[in-house]
């Protein structure tokens, strides 16, 4: 059974760029939350995909945009990059939408910086 | 979601229990307590969760109040590589997408 991993694992960006991040689920799981973390906090929640529909969203605002694939991979786009987007992005996946919706898998993270 | 008050830190010698309050008193009878740590530089890890009743798993034991206003996580036999970040979160459990971390407490297991 693989666990979460996500991709790629450390970048730098120039504000106003764009950046992708990937996250490929534990197999299995058909949900894919997002979190963002910026240094001594903890994850915020940024959105949830299952079986490739949004399923809940947190305070984000529209640049922050997700897809889910038919095999429940995932990726994060984040437009017009701000300084204060750098943070170390997490990915988990779960299954369904009941209690175990919870019970996340994360990966390691992206750590992204914006210059 | 409820919020949670977990103190800021705590140290634990190696091998001893390491108990670890959090207190949700505003937590509604649909939600569950979830137990989450994270080590330095790495994603969160989940630990365990629980209702109403004590939970135990291989990693953790759930001790949760009767009025269910507060829990403690419970590690046996603490180890150097239980160093980590512990964050206590209630969500409901169906028909909730996310959870909503706190701070956490930053535990240290001492030699």
């Amino acid at each position: 059974e693989t666990g979460v991993t996500q991709s790629p694992t450390h970048l730098i960006k120039t504000r106003g760029q764009q950046v992708t991040l990937r996250c490929s689920s534990q197999s299995g799981h058909n949900t894919v939350s997002w979190y963002q973390q910026a240094l001594g906090q903890g994850p915020q929640f940024i959105f949830q995909y299952y079986r490739e529909e949004e399923n809940g969203r947190g305070n984000f605002p529209p640049r922050f945009s997700g897809l889910q694939f038919p095999n429940y991979s995932s990726e994060l786009n984040v437009n017009a990059l701000e300084l204060d987007d750098s943070a170390l992005y997490l990915c988990a996946s779960s299954l369904g939408r009941g209690v175990g919706a919870n019970v996340l898998t994360f990966g390691a993270g992206s750590r992204l910086t914006v210059l | 979601d409820a919020k949670t008050t977990q103190p800021p830190s705590m140290d634990c010698a190696e091998g001893r229990a390491a108990n670890l309050p959090c207190n949700h008193s505003t937590i509604s009878g649909n939600e569950y307590v979830y137990w989450y740590r994270q080590i330095h530089s790495q994603g969160p890890q989940y630990i365990i969760h629980g209702l109403k009743n004590n939970e135990t798993n291989e990693m953790a034991s759930l001790i949760i109040t009767e009025d269910r206003k507060s829990s403690t996580l419970i590690l046996p036999h603490a180890t150097l590589r239980d160093t980590a970040v512990y964050y206590c979160i209630v969500s409901a459990g169906a028909g909730s997408y996310q959870l909503t971390f706190g701070k956490g407490t930053k535990l240290s297991v001492i030699p």
